[in-house]
């Protein structure tokens, strides 16, 4: 079953604890992407990675890291949390086309709480 | 920076009733894209559009490039519908693809 996964799915941790949210698509996209989604604000962008090895902000990049050193994995890294990244986090993947991407397949979620 | 406005942010309709909701945006884009969000919380994608209409079942997505305006259409509306429906815009220009995100549109569609 062709699929986005996100681990975990929900997190509970404390300010400066590193953590890692992985991301896994089994669709051999090129695009993948991070969201945050906050109440009032919508979703927003925070990296996204047109291939393996390329990176790039989007719009809330601070205070997060991402990596892509293979095509299926895409981990969202938070160094030192802080409880202004409390949040519900998406990752999402799609085909590329020219002068873009295609429709994009998002993971189930995950919901971080930062104390 | 592109800014993506959507309107009605909330919207209650009857069961049955032909919903429309719209989107805008500030900047040139290479694609705008409709997205599902059910009360579960879960995303899919619904449209992506670069230029005039798209079908399917029930729902009908348009753009209108040179008014940077883009629609989302249900007809016959049913409680299932109900849902939050967000457009997000990605820039014209080649190579990398920020996708700017409205706010949403909640919708609740009463038997």
């Amino acid at each position: 079953e062709a699929q986005v996964t996100q681990n975990p799915r929900y997190l509970i941790t404390v300010t400066g604890k590193k953590l890692t949210v992985t991301c896994s698509q089994n669709m051999n996209h090129e695009y993948m992407s991070w969201y945050r989604q906050d109440p009032g604000l919508g979703l927003r962008q925070i990296y996204y990675s047109m291939n393996v090895e390329v990176t790039d902000k989007g719009d809330v990049p601070e205070g997060y890291k991402v990596s892509r050193k293979e095509k299926r994995n895409f981990p969202l890294i938070l160094e030192s949390p802080s409880p202004n990244q409390t949040s519900l986090y998406f990752c999402a993947s799609s085909r590329t086309r020219a002068g873009g991407i295609n429709e994009q397949f998002f993971g189930p979620g995950t919901r971080l709480t930062v104390l | 920076k592109n800014e993506v406005e959507q309107s009605p942010q909330n919207l209650t309709a009857q069961e049955g009733e032909f919903i429309t909701i719209n989107c805008s945006y500030s900047v040139g884009i290479s694609a705008l894209h409709w997205l599902q969000q059910h009360p579960g919380g879960g995303i899919v994608s619904l449209f992506m559009l670069s230029s005039g209409k798209k079908k399917h079942g029930r729902l009908i997505a348009t753009i209108n490039i040179q008014e940077k305006h883009s629609s989302l259409h249900i007809t016959a509306s049913h409680p299932r519908d109900s849902a939050v429906y967000i457009c997000a815009a990605s820039l014209s220009g080649g190579g990398a693809d920020g996708l700017t995100f409205g706010k949403g549109t909640h919708l609740i569609i009463q038997p």
